[in-house]
């Protein structure tokens, strides 16, 4: 059973805009949301996480938006850049008691210049 | 930064061949973890450790054995291979096993005939 979902498969926009990437979980239990930036070649790096006190998290052009109550956060990155072009994954994990990071099936996002 | 490193990047087998996939960390970190990445399934969990001798289950792990000789070495070992485990394999670590940061090597294409 996917019990982390992300949507859209693959997103193009263009230099300037904001991409917004969607993820929904189900396990209300979670509380610890990473999301993790994935380029050809490479393996997967932490780009920016949010725990469930909290209902946004920013750092510089990358924000998480986090809805509790719908279990649904989002990921949108302002001001795209090409270099930001690469596959996006939502994770989510209890932090407590037994951890383990379920991951969505990740967002392909393009950005053109 | 964490380091993580995979061998082989790549490997060609058959049907029923024996592969075996290894990793090293160098930062100390007790827990490792062996990935596997499918388009449309994201990263699932196949096996990891939370130190030289010890291996736990993970999500999917059908198929295959693991061992941790020591702290930095992580091996992932398919004894009867299948096309079914044709995939891009990773390898992590992290310092404690809680919620926190995922390293993850930069991957092993495996393909079996």
């Amino acid at each position: 059973q996917q019990q982390v979902r992300q949507s859209p498969q693959s997103l193009t926009v263009w230099e300037g805009e904001t991409a917004i990437l969607n993820c929904s979980y189900e396990n209300s239990a979670f509380d610890y949301f990473p999301w993790y930036q994935q380029f050809p070649g490479e393996g997967p790096a932490l780009l920016i996480a949010i725990r469930s006190v909290s209902d946004k998290k920013e750092d510089g052009r990358f924000t998480i938006f986090f809805n509790k109550r719908e279990k649904k956060l989002s990921l949108h990155i302002t001001d795209s850049q090409p270099g930001d072009s690469a596959t996006y994954f939502c994770a989510a994990s209890r932090s407590s008691g037994s951890w383990q990071l379920i991951f969505g099936s990740g967002t392909q996002l393009t950005v053109m210049p | 930064e964490a380091a993580v490193t995979q061998s082989p990047r790549n490997k060609v087998t058959v049907t029923g061949g024996n592969v075996t996939l290894s990793c090293r960390q160098t930062n100390s970190h007790n827990y490792m973890y062996w990935y596997r990445q499918d388009t449309g399934h994201g990263l699932r969990l196949i096996h990891y450790s939370y130190g030289a001798g010890n291996l736990q289950i993970g999500d999917v792990p059908d198929g295959y054995k693991a061992t941790r000789t020591t702290q930095e070495d992580f091996f992932l070992l398919l004894e009867l291979a299948s096309p079914s485990q044709t995939s891009l394999y990773f390898c992590a670590s992290t310092p404690t096993g809680g919620a926190e940061t995922l390293y993850f090597g930069s991957g092993t294409r495996l393909t079996v005939l």
